[in-house]
């Protein structure tokens, strides 16, 4: 099946410093989603990207669609205590037969220091 | 409404328990899905519902049974359970157009079987 590779794993920041992850594949996707996990609760989807080389913000929040289909990053600006959780980027690729699946990377733990 | 209603929040239950999850929306989406996480792993598609249909079945043991009663319902029916099933259990919904687009999550029911 497809694989997304998220990456970092996990990352420390400080407080008002700017953050990026990312996720690659050997597969192409036609849709990236962003989502965000807080402790205990369901992930929230922050981000939506449609096309290629798409560029869409959501505050603080900009993802961008990789012009090869087979990737997309992430970056917030200005991180705030907030912003710490688990980070997933998920793919959605054609599977044959009108079917189409939904591929979720290892996700990003996020912790931010005041 | 914009949001997915999960409950229980937190379930504990022995091997010879029968229980069951619900969930529920009123976004109009006609798309209702299932997904397992344990902890600090992303979410694993378990169930997918279409149009009420039960339309995907990520080879589930039998001792999960889903159900879905109406376009804005959908139960998981939980016997025998054993405690490496237990997990947080996440309903989804989506528009249903394009299945796995945009999902919506609700908080979960984080389950204990003992």
């Amino acid at each position: 099946g497809q694989q997304l590779n998220q990456s970092p794993q996990s990352m420390f920041i400080q407080e008002g410093e700017d953050v990026s992850m990312n996720c690659t594949s050997s597969s192409i996707f036609n849709t990236w989603l962003w989502y965000k996990q807080d402790p205990g609760e369901g992930p929230v989807l922050l981000i939506a990207l449609y096309k290629a080389g798409e560029l869409t913000s959501n505050g603080r929040l900009t993802a961008q669609f990789g012009i090869t289909r087979k990737d997309s990053f992430l970056n917030i600006s200005a991180s705030i205590p907030s912003d710490v959780g688990i980070y997933f980027c998920a793919g959605l690729a054609y599977s044959g037969a009108g079917s189409y699946q939904l591929t979720f990377g290892k996700g990003t733990k996020l912790s931010v220091i005041p | 409404d914009t949001e997915v209603t999960q409950t229980p929040k937190h379930l504990v239950m022995g091997m010879t328990n029968k229980k069951s999850l619900k969930c529920e929306q009123h976004m109009g989406h006609r798309a209702m899905y299932w997904y397992k996480q344990k902890a600090k792993k992303p979410p694993e598609l378990m169930f997918v519902y279409s149009y009420e249909k039960l339309s995907i079945n990520e080879s589930v043991p039998s001792r999960f049974s889903p159900e879905c009663p109406n376009s804005s319902l959908l139960n998981l029916h939980l016997h025998a359970l054993q405690p490496e099933d237990s997990a947080l259990y996440l309903c989804a919904s989506s528009q249903g157009q394009v299945p796995n687009e945009k999902l919506f999550f609700g908080s979960g029911t984080q389950l204990s079987v003992l």
